[in-house]
């Protein structure tokens, strides 16, 4: 049982907005500005979107947001695209390293 | 081009032990922070172990201290993940990570494809 939850899915259609919490204890979102976001499809491995909460790697699509409040952490994603169906997993450390429970998202 | 290849994996039956390895290329090895991460067969992600650049410093899950050692070799771009007495939920993906930039664990950008175990009698 993970202590940071994601809802366990999400849907949206094509060209909408979606987002994602990550909902912590105060002890590990809320104190830190360490939430980093993985979007995972299918049978791939992860790939990293977000970190420190709002940062976006190099290539990675401005359509992906991050954001936070208080003790939840979100993840917001524009003009949805079908290639965007996939897991998603927060990640929070701060005494413990541990990933969200992941939320599916299916684009309809 | 940053690549990183586990091997290693296979089947092994309880209390069994296995050692997964990370060959890392494309990038300088000895100055990045690696990690090893696992996912069960339908399950979510769960961050196992990392090491320093050094080697000088390594935390593990609770789950796994005491059984399983993560180390690395600088000289041949190389991380290992000693699993021992291994349990039926040790069966998993295991993915070896790199930090994203140097100085930076717990950021996770370049992943392994993943390297299969399974423990069963």
């Amino acid at each position: 049982q993970s202590a940071l939850t994601q809802p366990a899915s999400i849907s949206g259609s094509p060209g909408q907005s979606i987002t994602i919490s990550c909902t912590g204890t105060s002890s590990d979102v809320d104190d830190y500005n360490y939430v980093s976001w993985y979007q995972q499809p299918p049978g791939k491995a992860p790939k990293l979107l977000i970190y420190d909460v709002t940062k976006r790697p190099s290539g990675i699509s401005n359509r992906f947001s991050g954001s936070k409040s208080g003790n939840t952490a979100s993840l917001t994603i524009s003009g949805l695209q079908t290639e965007d169906e996939a897991d998603y997993y927060c990640f929070s450390f701060k005494f413990n390293n541990e990933f969200g429970g992941g939320t599916k998202l299916t684009v309809l | 081009e940053v690549r990183l290849v586990e091997s290693g994996g296979g089947l092994v039956r309880p209390g069994g032990s296995l050692r997964l390895s990370c060959t890392a290329s494309g990038f300088d090895f000895p100055n990045y922070w690696m990690t090893w991460v696992r996912q069960a067969p339908g399950k979510g992600l769960e961050w196992v172990a990392n090491i320093k650049q050094d080697g000088s410093e390594k935390e593990y899950v609770d789950s796994v201290r005491g059984r399983f050692t993560i180390s690395r070799d600088n000289s041949k771009n190389s991380m290992y993940l000693q699993m021992n007495s291994l349990r039926a939920d040790d069966t998993a993906v295991y993915f070896c990570a790199r930090e994203l930039y140097s100085g930076s664990p717990r950021r996770f950008l370049h992943w392994g494809q993943g390297t299969l175990i399974t423990v069963s009698s």
